[in-house]
């Protein structure tokens, strides 16, 4: 099945502790992406990556890391999370970086206390 | 700087009506824009991808418009069911993607 996977899928954690959300897709694209969704704010791009080795800042990309070292693969990486970090995080994915539908995981939802 | 923006936030309809919603955005040089369903607490659904180069799409009781001069795209639902209640997105691309703030729909029984 065709599908973008994101784990884990829930994740509380402390100040500061250095935490990984793992994002893979099974359908050999180029493109992928990051974002979070804040009530009142809306879904917001973190980063995203045109293929590997090529990524690039979305609109809020402060306090996060990416790589893309291979195709399938787009970790997102928060070195020192805050509680301004709590929120729910998308992957998505694309064959190309610009005229094809995205798709979406299945979300994770990040507490930072 | 590329704005997206949903009108109304909310709605709330008998069922059978028919309804439109709308997104508008301030940036006409998009590559696609593309309407999700998000249901509470759940993940994005994709609908439908009108491509720049596209004036609508339909797929089933949805149908979405895009004219690209305007800023505007429409999202029709024709005879809404309960089952339709969920919030819509809007997103517009270009080499980044933004995302409206949503409508949220209910359809009453």
């Amino acid at each position: 099945e065709a599908q973008v996977t994101q784990n884990p899928r829930y994740l509380i954690t402390v100040t500061g502790k250095k935490l990984t959300v793992t994002c893979s897709q099974n359908m050999n694209h180029e493109y992928m992406s990051w974002y979070r969704q804040d009530p009142g704010l809306g879904l917001r791009q973190i980063y995203y990556s045109m293929n590997v080795e090529v990524t690039d800042k979305g609109d809020v990309p402060e306090g996060y890391k990416v790589s893309r070292k291979e195709k399938r693969n787009f970790p997102l990486i928060l070195e020192s999370p805050s509680p301004n970090q709590t929120s729910l995080y998308f992957c998505a994915s694309s064959s190309s970086g610009t005229g094809v539908e995205q798709f979406f995981g299945p979300g994770t939802r990040l507490t930072v206390l | 700087k590329q704005e997206v923006t949903q009108i109304p936030a909310a709605l709330s309809v008998p069922e059978g009506e028919n309804l439109v919603l709308n997104c508008s955005f301030t940036d006409s040089a998009i590559y696609n824009l593309q309407w999700f369903r998000q249901d509470p607490g759940k993940g994005l659904t994709s609908l439908l991808l009108i491509q720049s180069s596209q004036r609508e799409q339909t797929s089933g009781r949805l149908n979405a418009s895009l004219d690209k001069s305007s800023g505007r795209s429409t999202l029709y639902i024709a005879a809404s069911q309960p089952g339709d209640s969920a919030t819509y997105l809007c997103a517009v691309r270009y080499f980044k993607t933004i995302f409206g703030a949503g409508t949220r729909l209910f359809v009453k029984a």
